[in-house]
C-alpha cells in the first residue's frame, strides 16, 4: 500500500531549465529525506526535514532546495539543472528523525537532463 | 565517510535454491552502526525488509536472515529457499544511531532474479 506520493513519475527537461519535484506522505510521520539514485545506482541521502527543519544537508549544489509547507509535504527544486543532474529521486518519510526508525519511500521521479 | 560493498549483480537462481548476498561495511564516525537491508519489488517502492541494531545479533523478516558481524564488519542476507516472489534488487545499508549527521548510506543494490 503505497504511503508515499510522488509526482511527476517522468521528467525530460533542458539544460538550465527549472524543475520540481513533489513529494507527499500520509503516515503522519515527522521527518520527510530526498535522496538520489544516479546512473550507478547509488543511493545518496540529499536532505532530511525534520518539522519543517533541515537536518542534513549533504553537500549538495546550491541549484537544489528542499521545500516544506508542512510536516507531510517536502518538495525539491532544482534551479537551474545540469546533465549531471539526470537521476532517479527518491522521497522518504520516518516516524522521527534517527536511522533506528524505518524509512518509507515513494515510487521515485526519473530526471533526464538533455 | 562511511560506505557499504555488496554483491554485485545480477544473481540469478533456481526457485527452491538458496541465496547469500554479501555486505561489508565500514564505518568512519561510529564503532557499531545500525544494519539494514531493504527491497525494491518490481513495481514497488523501496521498504525496508530487516534491521539489526546490536553487533552479533540476527535479524529475520519473510524467511531471510542477516547476522550483524562486528569482526568481519559484514551483514550477508540468506535464505534458506528462495522463491520467485523474492524477484527483487536488495540494498544492504548502514547508519549510525544519531546526532545531527544521522544518515543511512546504501549500497548499489544487488538484482535478483528467481527462475521457476
Amino acid at each position: 500500500e503505497t504511503a508515499v506520493f510522488q509526482t511527476p513519475n517522468y521528467h525530460v527537461t533542458q539544460v538550465g531549465n527549472e524543475v520540481s519535484f513533489n513529494c507527499k506522505q500520509t503516515l503522519g510521520h515527522d521527518t520527510m529525506y530526498w535522496y538520489k539514485q544516479d546512473s550507478k545506482k547509488l543511493l545518496k541521502i540529499m536532505f532530511s526535514y525534520n518539522n519543517k527543519q533541515l537536518i542534513v544537508n549533504e553537500t549538495v549544489p546550491r541549484r537544489f532546495s528542499p521545500q516544506s509547507s508542512d510536516k507531510a509535504h517536502l518538495n525539491l527544486r532544482i534551479k537551474s539543472v545540469e546533465p549531471e543532474d539526470s537521476a532517479v529521486y527518491l522521497c522518504a518519510s520516518s516516524r522521527d528523525w534517527g536511522v533506528s526508525y524505518e524509512q518509507y519511500f515513494g515510487p521515485g521521479t526519473r530526471l533526464t537532463v538533455l | 565517510g562511511d560506505s557499504v560493498t555488496q554483491t554485485e549483480g545480477p544473481v540469478t537462481v533456481s526457485e527452491s535454491e538458496s541465496l547469500i548476498i554479501n555486505c561489508t561495511y565500514s564505518a568512519t564516525s561510529i564503532a557499531y552502526p545500525n544494519l539494514f537491508w531493504y527491497v525494491r519489488y518490481p513495481g514497488e517502492g523501496l521498504q525496508l525488509l530487516l534491521k539489526v541494531i546490536t553487533a552479533g545479533q540476527k535479524g529475520s523478516s519473510r524467511g531471510f536472515e542477516a547476522t550483524y558481524n562486528k569482526e568481519t564488519t559484514s551483514f550477508h542476507l540468506q535464505k534458506a529457499s528462495v522463491q520467485e516472489s523474492d524477484s527483487a534488487v536488495y540494498y544492504c545499508a548502514l547508519g549510525d544511531l544519531g546526532g545531527s549527521n544521522a544518515k543511512l548510506t546504501f549500497g548499489k543494490g544487488t538484482k535478483l532474479s528467481v527462475k521457476s
